[in-house]
């Protein structure tokens, strides 16, 4: 059975710093790795999606990385804002045909402070 | 773009009532996802559909819990009855069923049972 763990549960760093979020899947036999972020009272938006052939998407500030024989997935936040706070989620997705199914991580909740 | 609308936001009843929530995915979308949120076990999958076709309910915990997808624009989430232990924010998502394409998620419904 696939298992999702991020760690830590939460992070606060100053606005400014760049940093880096983890996520880390048991099986490594996946279909993709996608990353969300989750406002408070809202659903999940997706951030980035990696296929299982790729090893890393940029969008913006974002950049996430994928190591499948490790099982490690990273998300980087470039010159972090106070809007960057919130709940970041990863997903994988496994490889079986057919199955859009998505195990989900605890989630990382990050706060910018000012 | 409307993204994927779901009713109520909120929902309060009492033990031993009927809850139904409603879900309108995105025009265009062929699978559809029901999932379930709370602090104790994370983001869980319940059920998805593709084509309208239920393909995979094993996360549904209970007879108590059914769903339908009458038609592509339009999909139901019961549970009869209800118990203070199903409350939670349920999330509707939807997805094109191509392999490489992020899940879009409403912004849940939040429901109290007393």
């Amino acid at each position: 059975k696939q298992e999702v763990t991020q760690i830590p549960a939460a992070l606060s760093v100053p606005e400014g710093e760049n940093l880096v979020l983890n996520c880390s899947f048991t099986d490594s036999a996946i279909y993709n790795l996608q990353w969300f972020r989750q406002d408070p009272g809202k659903g999940l938006t997706s951030l980035l999606l990696i296929q299982s052939s790729q090893r890393e998407q940029t969008s913006g500030r974002l950049n996430a990385s994928l190591d499948k024989s490790s099982g490690r997935s990273t998300l980087y936040i470039a010159a972090s804002q106070p809007g960057d706070s919130a709940t970041y989620l990863c997903a994988v997705k496994i490889s079986n045909f057919g199955n859009e199914k998505l195990t989900f991580g605890t989630g990382t909740r990050l706060t910018i402070i000012p | 773009d409307a993204g994927v609308i779901q009713s109520p936001r909120h929902e309060v009843t009492e033990m031993g009532q009927e809850v139904t929530l409603r879900c309108k995915p995105i025009s265009g979308h062929n699978s559809l996802f029901w999932y379930r949120q709370t602090m104790m076990r994370g983001l869980e999958l319940l059920i998805y559909f593709n084509n309208n076709v239920p393909i995979d309910d094993s996360g549904m915990p209970e007879d108590r819990f059914s769903a339908k997808m009458p038609n592509a624009s339009f999909s139901t989430l019961k549970i009869q009855p209800s118990e203070p232990r199903d409350s939670a924010v349920y999330f509707c998502a939807s997805s094109p069923r191509q392999g490489n394409q992020p899940q879009h998620f409403g912004d849940g419904t939040r429901l109290s049972i007393l």
